[in-house]
């Protein structure tokens, strides 16, 4: 069974530091990997999506890695702000798709980024 | 963009009680997904729809139904209320993808934070 983990649970950081968050998945076999971010009491905004046979993906001061041999995945945040203090979720697409779109998600890092 | 909506950001009710909770999409998307989200546990799948009246269990389906008549709307079902119901739940929608094709990502509505007293 897809188990995804996600370390740390929480960060606090000061202004301007870069910063990785990084994911774990017990199975390797997946379609993809996503990351999200949540603002408390909101719903999901999705950030980086990474196909199983890509290595990375950019957006801005996001890059998200993609291992997935070793069953892992970073996201780095560049020259954090405070703007970037919410909680990042981290989310496979099993390989075998009974899946239909099924989606596994880590319990998150809540991130707090310090004026 | 796409835009997903549930029908209340937040809700209260009593044990017992009969709860819809409504999700609409405006992007024609095949899938539809029902998540509950609790503090340490994460997002957690309850129930999911590939197409209109199809329906498929997720992960925590105990204690809740699904019903989805036209292919924009997707009603979780609380059949009895409980408090061990109280949380957040999370909608999503995507185009459907099969083994052969690229995955789409899923996209989520603003949430529903359910109190069940």
């Amino acid at each position: 069974k897809q188990e995804v983990t996600q370390i740390p649970a929480a960060l606090s950081v000061p202004e301007g530091e870069n910063l990785v968050l990084n994911c774990s998945f017990t199975d390797s076999a997946i379609y993809n990997l996503q990351w999200f971010r949540q603002d408390p009491g909101k719903g999901l905004t999705s950030l980086l999506l990474i196909q199983s046979s890509q290595r990375e993906q950019t957006s801005g001061r996001l890059n998200a890695s993609l291992d997935k041999s070793s069953g892992r995945s970073t996201l780095y945040i560049a020259a954090s702000q405070p703007g970037d203090s919410a909680t990042y979720l981290c989310a496979v697409r099993p390989g075998f798709s009974g899946g239909y779109n099924k989606l596994i998600f880590g319990a998150g890092t809540r991130l707090a980024v310090h004026p | 963009d796409v835009k997903v909506t549930q029908s209340s950001r937040y809700l209260v009710k009593r044990t017992g009680e009969k709860v819809f909770l409504e999700c609409v999409q405006d992007m024609d998307h095949e899938n539809m997904f029902w998540y509950r989200q609790d503090p340490g546990l994460g997002l957690r799948l309850i129930y999911f729809s590939y197409d209109v009246k199809m329906k498929e269990k997720g992960d925590i389906p105990e204690g809740y139904s699904v019903s989805r008549e036209k292919k924009e709307r997707f009603s979780l079902i609380l059949e009895s209320a409980s408090t061990n119901q109280t949380s957040m739940y999370l909608c999503a929608s995507s185009l459907s993808a099969g083994a052969t094709t690229l995955s789409y990502e899923q996209y989520f509505g603003p949430g529903t934070r359910l109190t069940v007293t």
